[in-house]
């Protein structure tokens, strides 16, 4: 069962910048996982923002920026707008199958 | 521009069946792989199967396999998920989500439908 970690929650100032996270409990991530970000509101559809580690879907802010950062895929968000504040969601293909890491709750404040 | 429309969520009583459906317009159906996603109430989430856009291959996460198909109709341009043996934990919103060719992620995504398990 691949498990796939996220920060719970966090927290940045209107203008801040604040990078998430998104590890694999066993093993690190690469660009061979093909990392892809989601942005989830309740009650609507998810929205992605990143595919393929870095490059920005169609529409998406260039204030989202996506990378790996050591052994994890990572999601930056620069200069962070009140409508960014909202649950985060990565994830990783895994050969076979596709897994989502837990969400993280991001507040704007 | 690209829509997708999932119906036939509902309420089912435990061991029961549904089947969902997903209505895709403004691209080219036949040509791309597609995902259903679940998320249930207050909780993540969950990837639960893939189907290549040839319908050769389908993926399934372990908490369906067995118990969930994935097919696909392209004369219709429509996706869909049989459940059969559903349970408590089987209640979500249902999000079907076209691929993003050669990227492993989607890119675009339907409104979802909720289906219900209880007694």
């Amino acid at each position: 069962q691949t498990v796939v970690t996220q920060e719970p929650s966090f927290s940045v100032s209107p203008g801040g910048t604040v990078t998430l996270t998104c590890g694999l409990a066993s093993a690190s991530v690469s660009t061979s996982n093909y990392p892809s970000w989601y942005q989830k509101i309740p009650g609507q559809a998810p929205r992605t923002l990143i595919y393929s580690t870095k490059f920005r879907s169609s529409g998406v802010p260039d204030r989202f920026s996506g990378s790996i950062l050591g052994n994890k895929a990572a999601l930056t968000i620069t200069g962070a707008q009140a409508d960014d504040e909202s649950d985060y969601y990565c994830m990783l293909y895994m050969g076979t199958s596709w897994v989502f890491g837990g969400g993280t709750k991001l507040t704007v404040l | 521009q690209v829509q997708l429309v999932e119906s036939g969520g509902g309420v089912v009583q435990p061991g029961g069946s549904l089947r969902l459906s997903c209505a895709g317009s403004g691209f080219t159906f036949s040509s791309y792989g597609m995902h259903w996603v679940r998320q249930a109430p207050g909780k993540g989430l969950e990837w639960v199967t893939f189907i290549r856009y040839d319908g050769n291959n389908k993926y399934y996460a372990d908490s369906v396999k067995g118990r969930f198909t994935i097919s696909r109709d392209d004369s219709k341009s429509t996706l869909f998920l049989q459940m059969n043996s559903l349970r408590p934990e089987d209640t979500a919103v249902y999000y079907c989500a076209k691929e993003l060719v050669g990227t492993s992620a989607s890119d675009s995504w339907g409104q979802g439908t909720l289906v219900t398990v209880l007694s």
